[in-house]
């Protein structure tokens, strides 16, 4: 079965205090994966597609990378506006619907 | 450019009343049209998709309903809501047959009282 889990659930930091978010997935093909950012009583924000193992994108403080097996997302010195619930999903070959995970709620305290 | 509206931002319904949430897509043609529910502290749960007019596909059996009477359309509907249907409601939409991400909008907070 098709299955994305995040983690942790949540993930409190100090500002400028680095860390990363993992996102692992089981798929029995993978056209590509999404990272998603989420403020409270907001719709998700669209932040990277990856598609193939060692691939890598940044913005600002955040870069994405992907293995055969995992997603991270790694935040550099982060700031208080990064705090959100970020969401992983993933998009298997068998169809072209999403599979999300329950995603990660970062804090970051000043 | 485009862009997806989603109304209202909150709505507080008694139990038994029907509901209709309404999506419009701009700047676009024959998108792929999504309506997710979120309950808190889980992921994202596929209610109903659409590939274009009057095409609907639903992904849990439930007691809600989607219409697409426009290209650029989506509605959800309700003939009687349940308290199990509150919920943070999601449309997204992105091109059709591409590897894009989902563009979503502002949800809808619904409250079943």
């Amino acid at each position: 079965e098709d299955q994305v889990t995040q983690s942790p659930e949540a993930l409190r930091l100090q500002e400028g205090e680095s860390s990363s978010l993992n996102c692992s997935y089981t798929v029995s093909g993978l056209r590509g994966l999404f990272w998603y950012r989420q403020d409270p009583g907001k719709g998700p924000e669209f932040l990277f597609t990856l598609y193939s193992a060692g691939e890598e994108k940044e913005k600002e403080r955040l870069k994405a990378t992907l293995t055969k097996k995992e997603s991270f997302l790694h935040i550099t010195a982060p700031k208080p506006e990064d705090s959100a619930t970020y969401l992983c999903a993933v998009n298997p070959v068998s169809n072209y619907q999403l599979i999300w995970g329950a995603g990660t709620k970062l804090i970051i305290k000043p | 450019s485009q862009t997806i509206h989603q109304w209202p931002a909150t709505l507080v319904q008694p139990v038994g009343s029907p509901l209709s949430l309404e999506c419009t897509v701009e700047g676009t043609s024959n998108p792929n049209l999504y309506w997710y529910r979120q309950a808190a502290g889980r992921g994202l749960q596929l209610l109903f998709y659409s590939v274009g007019i009057g095409q609907i596909s639903s992904e849990v059996p439930q007691n809600l309903s989607a219409s697409r009477p426009q290209d650029r359309q989506f509605i959800l509907s309700s003939k009687k809501l349940l308290l199990s249907d509150s919920g943070f409601y999601l449309c997204a939409w992105r091109p059709p047959g591409q590897l894009y991400g989902y563009t979503f909008g502002s949800g809808t907070r619904l409250t079943v009282v």
